[in-house]
């Protein structure tokens, strides 16, 4: 079993609505979990950062932790044909290296 | 916010030679940098940390004499893909990690390396 699990998609949705994108995980030591979107042939773009469980907003990006349950979540609102990317959620744990373990990545498709 | 550099952005050589790839943090300084491999609709494959100043620590089954790592400045790490060899074609991205504000990792925009 991987470490952390994510639905690989491809997840289509139509222009302006709500896009939900979600991974588990195993490990209970990880504390710090990222977002990351990635367009083609480009590196990944940090988009959220949260530390421990709660909610963080940022514009029309909203990201969930819950601890207990071992899952997290993106929240896409009115989304837009340039969201169109892979989603990567990331965690680490709070030691030194800083290594980030990745989920697979989900592919989204917002059609206009 | 936290910008990476990578350069160059795609490299095509011969088989054989050797391919130096260059990461820089440009707004912050970074003890860490850590290179990645990504195969097509696949996630990041992380190959080795680099630390300022000290040996890279490589992943498990990455071959360090292949894949040279040096770290020698706050804000900059280079790889070396040594000998290159058509399976070596793939996209490498670098990420520095940022203690100072968020604490995690930025990207560069990646290399693409072709083999021939």
């Amino acid at each position: 079993q991987k470490e952390v699990e994510q639905d690989p998609g491809p997840l289509s949705v139509p222009e302006g609505a709500i896009v939900s994108l979600n991974c588990t995980y195993s490990n209970s030591a990880f504390q710090y979990f990222m977002w990351y979107r990635q367009y083609s042939r480009k590196g990944p773009e940090l988009l959220m950062y949260t530390y421990s469980s709660g909610n963080k907003e940022d514009g029309r990006f909203t990201a969930q932790v819950d601890k207990s349950s071992k899952y997290i979540s993106l929240f896409i609102r009115d989304s837009q044909p340039s969201d169109s990317a892979t989603y990567l959620c990331a965690m680490r744990s709070s030691g030194n290296t800083g290594k980030l373990i990745f989920g697979q990545g989900t592919t989204l498709q917002v059609k206009p | 916010g936290a910008v990476v550099s990578q350069h160059p952005s795609r490299v095509i050589c011969k088989s054989g030679t050797s391919v130096k790839i260059e990461c820089r943090s440009l707004d912050f300084q970074a003890t860490t940098m850590f290179w990645y491999r990504q195969f097509p609709k696949q996630s990041l494959m992380l190959m080795a940390t680099s630390n300022e100043g000290s040996k890279a620590t490589y992943e498990q089954g990455v071959e360090k004499d292949k894949f040279l790592i040096n770290h020698a400045s706050l804000t900059l790490s280079t790889l070396t893909v040594t000998s290159a060899h058509p399976e070596d074609s793939s996209f490498y991205i670098c990420s520095a990690r940022d203690t100072e504000r968020t604490d995690t990792q930025y990207f560069g925009p990646g290399t693409r390396l072709t083999v021939l």
